[in-house]
């Protein structure tokens, strides 16, 4: 398997500016999730998807966030206008869950984001 | 109380001994836990997975569930260079994804 894929590492973008990070999911896997890390705050879970329905973006920091997940093997997180404090890493990983019991989450290699 | 503390550390071993890395919990209905490893500019790599207390062992890495203390940890022995990552604890909330993670505790191997 290819493992989650996160075509894009390095996103410079200006203030102001849309950004939309994008990932691919492990096949099979009905989880998945946005996180974002920085040192001050580390690993922050953003939102999440089951069967690419979300479950949860409480979350995400602002409006100015938003993902979707139009099919089972593809997602996006968009940042509309971008902010020079979104500057961060984001990842995305699955995980095939199961009923009362949390199954191993799989990470990309992760967007590092940089906002000037 | 946080959810998953863990020592920030960082955690300096000489090459060859055994690094201990600790990590305690909040909720008593956690059923699954994690320990992933993190090179420095790279993504969490799961590492290790245990469900019921006792140990579970993989090659030189070592879980260790306690669940009436609330605590998990991981021992890595014959520690080596490349071990120097940070560790990340995780586990989930009641039996329900997603996941809670720990701050990691930062691993040092000293040649």
């Amino acid at each position: 398997d290819a493992g989650v894929i996160q075509s894009t590492r390095h996103e410079v973008t200006e203030m102001g500016q849309e950004v939309t990070l994008r990932c691919k999911p492990i096949s099979g896997h009905d989880y998945l999730f946005w996180y974002r890390q920085t040192m001050m705050r580390g690993l922050e879970l953003l939102i999440y998807f089951n069967n690419n329905v979300p479950i949860d973006d409480s979350g995400m920091p602002e409006d100015r966030f938003s993902a979707k997940m139009p099919n089972a093997s593809f997602s996006t997180l968009k940042i509309q206008p971008s902010e020079p404090r979104d500057s961060a890493v984001y990842f995305c990983a699955s995980s095939f869950g199961g009923a009362g019991r949390s199954y191993e989450q799989y990470f990309g290699p992760g967007t590092r984001l940089t906002v000037t | 109380q946080k959810e998953v503390e863990q020592n920030s550390g960082p955690l300096s071993v000489p090459e060859g001994a055994i690094a201990s890395l600790n990590c305690t919990y909040s909720d008593r209905g956690s059923q699954s836990f994690f320990w992933y490893r993190q090179y420095s500019g790279k993504s969490p790599e799961l590492i290790m997975s245990i469900y019921s207390n006792g140990d579970k062992e993989d090659g030189r890495f070592t879980a260790q569930l306690n669940k009436a203390s609330q605590y998990v940890s991981l021992l890595i022995r014959d520690s080596q260079p490349s071990d120097s990552a940070t560790y990340l604890c995780a586990l989930d909330h009641s039996g329900n994804t997603p996941l809670v993670f720990g701050k990691g505790t930062r691993l040092s191997v000293i040649a």
